[in-house]
């Protein structure tokens, strides 16, 4: 079974506006992180945004938030105000465990094009 | 701060040859990550290094061996290079590699084995 789904192979959405990449993750871990990447056409993993099992708030990043729903393991990627330079790969990712030098687990990526 | 870097940026090699990419982290990160990702199996984790010990494995076949140095960089090695090798290959570090630790990755090396 896969650990990450990101059910939207591409989203399309216009400057200014605000989108939702979705992302649902599967563990039995009660401990885990989530991240989301963006890779743009060059090919660079970019680090968004962080967001722990144990925390009681959604993380947020200047215009990049993260809609944690734990009861349904979903953690979706909002980013609000999009610009030209949004247009990339998307990538939602999770660490389980406590243990050191465990291994990030990816998704299929969402890739998302802002349009003016 | 200078971010991780990684050499050569792109590689061409032919099916049975080995190859040797390598990866500078991020000045004080003493974890080392490398991923392969290709467009069928997307990203997919290789090894994590950390002061000179291999700490976790993925599932990929003994061809594939990396180490790292007493300065924390690392190199990983391909040998006998198969057609499905092409891909983008990417280093990530961080600081101890712990849970929460952000992995900091570099821009890649784009493998083609022809």
């Amino acid at each position: 079974a896969q650990k990450i789904t990101q059910t939207q192979p591409g989203m399309f959405v216009q400057e200014k506006e605000a989108v939702t990449l979705d992302c649902t993750y599967d563990t039995s871990d009660p401990s885990y992180g989530l991240f989301w990447y963006k890779q743009p056409s060059s090919g660079e993993m970019i680090f968004l945004i962080y967001q722990g099992s144990y925390d009681q708030q959604n993380a947020t990043e200047g215009r990049y938030s993260l809609n944690f729903q734990k009861a349904r393991k979903s953690a979706n990627l909002v980013i609000s105000a999009s610009q030209l330079g949004d247009s990339a790969m998307y990538f939602c990712a999770m660490r389980e465990g406590w243990g050191a030098g465990t291994a990030l687990i990816f998704g299929k990526g969402t890739t998302l094009s802002v349009s003016s | 701060k200078a971010g991780v870097t990684q050499t050569p940026r792109y590689l061409i090699k032919t099916r049975g040859q080995q190859v040797t990419l390598s990866c500078s982290p991020i000045s004080g990160h003493r974890s080392v990550s490398w991923y392969q990702q290709t467009p069928g199996q997307g990203l997919q984790f290789l090894f994590e290094y950390f002061s000179e010990t291999q700490r976790n494995k993925g599932n990929f076949p003994g061809r594939f061996s990396g180490r790292q140095f007493s300065n924390s960089r690392s190199e990983m090695n391909v040998s006998t290079l198969e057609l499905g090798d092409s891909a983008l290959y990417l280093c990530a570090s961080s600081p101890s590699g712990g849970r929460i630790d952000e992995q900091y990755f570099g821009p890649g090396t784009r493998l083609t084995v022809t």
